[in-house]
């Protein structure tokens, strides 16, 4: 299958502190890629869907200035956490759609952020 | 809004038997895609079984097939002869046709005894 690839895995700042997490689709092209999030023990909600050459749209409750998207390619999207707080900390994964045939999500294998 | 109903938080299965974990939804919408994911303790998500709505046969992907009830909105997910490696958390999900994004139900954590 398709491959995204999702830098850092893990991160550890400090609060305050911007954090940016990127999301590539390495052998196809995704012009729209897709945030989530995902606390422990719970199941992924959809953060974001990111499109390129465009804004993104952010899902209903989600600070769209707190948590900037930028998929300034087609194999690119970076989600930036801005002024990051405890609160935050959680398991940010990206997904990037095949626009072939199949039409399926494939993803990354997430970030774990801590924010102390 | 659609939601994802996933009733079984854990299931428990002997190696080489079989299980089903539940799956229904809600929705108006007449096009509309389902998944099942299945998340290992390492958290990538990997992509089981895919059904589009419009498609009357069930789809079957090796020893992973699904039940698809369209007038029910129930999609359940057969697992047969279980192996120790598929032992992971499942998630049911669905897509709309018009829409991008996957809702996910909260997932059914599969243990598989040895």
């Amino acid at each position: 299958g398709a491959v995204v690839s999702q830098h850092p895995s893990r991160v550890i700042c400090k609060s305050g502190t911007s954090v940016k997490i990127e999301c590539r689709s390495l052998d196809f092209q995704a012009t729209t890629m897709f945030w989530y999030r995902q606390f422990p023990k719970q199941s992924l909600m959809l953060m974001a869907t990111s499109n390129e050459g465009s804004k993104a749209t952010y899902e209903q409750g989600v600070e769209k200035d707190k948590f900037l998207i930028n998929h300034a390619s087609l194999t690119l999207s970076t989600l930036t956490v801005t002024s990051a707080h405890p609160e935050d900390s959680s398991f940010y994964i990206c997904s990037a759609r095949d626009r072939g045939w199949r039409n399926i999500q494939y993803f990354g294998a997430g970030t774990r952020l801590s924010v102390l | 809004a659609q939601t994802v109903t996933q009733s079984q938080p854990e299931m428990s299965v002997q190696e080489a038997e079989t299980v089903t974990l539940s799956c229904t939804y809600d929705t108006s919408e007449s096009d509309y895609y389902l998944f099942w994911y299945k998340q290992p303790p390492s958290r990538q998500m990997i992509l089981v079984i895919r059904q589009e709505a419009y498609k009357q046969q069930n789809a079957t992907e090796n020893r992973f097939s699904v039940n698809f009830q369209k007038a029910a909105k129930s999609f359940s997910l057969k697992i047969s002869d279980s192996q120790l490696g598929d032992a992971a958390m499942y998630f049911c999900a669905y897509r709309g046709g018009g829409a991008d994004g996957l809702t996910f139900g909260k997932g059914t954590h599969l243990i598989i005894q040895p």
